[in-house]
């Protein structure tokens, strides 16, 4: 069965200096990750994938993620935060045969304080 | 190009009662998936629609069930609701369901069990 692990409940990091979200994950095979942003009462917002190829991928808003498959690790990144990007990060993972779904993690809380 | 659309928006209902949730996926996607926030216990895949199949379906009980229309939406039935249904139901859509696809969500529909 596969699963995705988001260690911290909740990080805080104030406005311009980088911040990392973490996610690891497990699964059979090379896995598909996924990182989506919630927003207060909304749904989820697709930010970037990981399907095959370079293990740095970039997406929205300025953030990017590496891959690591030793580690089995997908961490979410960014240079300098910003005020607007505090909200509710979740990663996920895509086993890569069968009627496989997306599991998410539990999400994290991301605050970035002025 | 119009997003995920989900309807209602809110909805109260009482235990043992029965609802209904909608949803219409971007244009051209043939795959709807139904996913259930609970507070507290992340995002839990419950059903994955294609072509009018169901191709998946999460550790959810029989009440739960749903249905794909030829024009690609879906509804999302629950019987005899119990006070732990209340929770921010999300429906996503994508191409053809294929693992490297991306999900998109719409804002999700807020039902609360009373």
């Amino acid at each position: 069965a596969q699963s995705v692990a988001q260690p911290e409940d909740q990080v805080n990091v104030a406005e311009g200096n980088p911040l990392t979200v973490k996610c690891t994950y497990s699964v059979s095979g090379n896995p598909y990750l996924f990182w989506y942003v919630q927003y207060p009462n909304r749904g989820l917002q697709f930010l970037l994938k990981y399907i095959t190829g370079d293990n740095l991928v970039k997406g929205s808003y300025g953030f990017e993620a590496e891959f690591n498959k030793s580690q089995t690790s997908f961490h979410l990144k960014k240079p300098s935060a910003l005020v607007s990007d505090s909200a509710l990060y979740f990663c996920a993972v895509r086993a890569p045969r069968g009627y496989s779904t997306l599991t998410f993690g539990k999400g994290t809380m991301l605050l970035v304080s002025p | 190009e119009a997003g995920v659309t989900q309807s209602p928006t809110h909805l109260i209902k009482t235990r043992g009662q029965q609802v209904t949730l909608r949803c219409s996926p971007i244009s051209g996607h043939t795959s709807v998936y139904w996913y259930q926030q609970a507070l507290g216990l992340g995002l839990q895949f419950l059903l994955w629609y294609d072509e009018g199949e169901e191709r998946n379906r999460g550790n959810f009980p029989p009440r739960f069930s749903g249905r794909q229309f030829p024009n690609y939406s879906s509804e999302l039935n629950v019987n005899a609701l119990e006070l732990e249904d209340s929770a921010l139901y999300l429906c996503a859509s994508d191409d053809r369901g294929r693992r490297t696809d991306t999900q998109y969500f719409g804002p999700g529909t807020r039902l609360t069990v009373l």
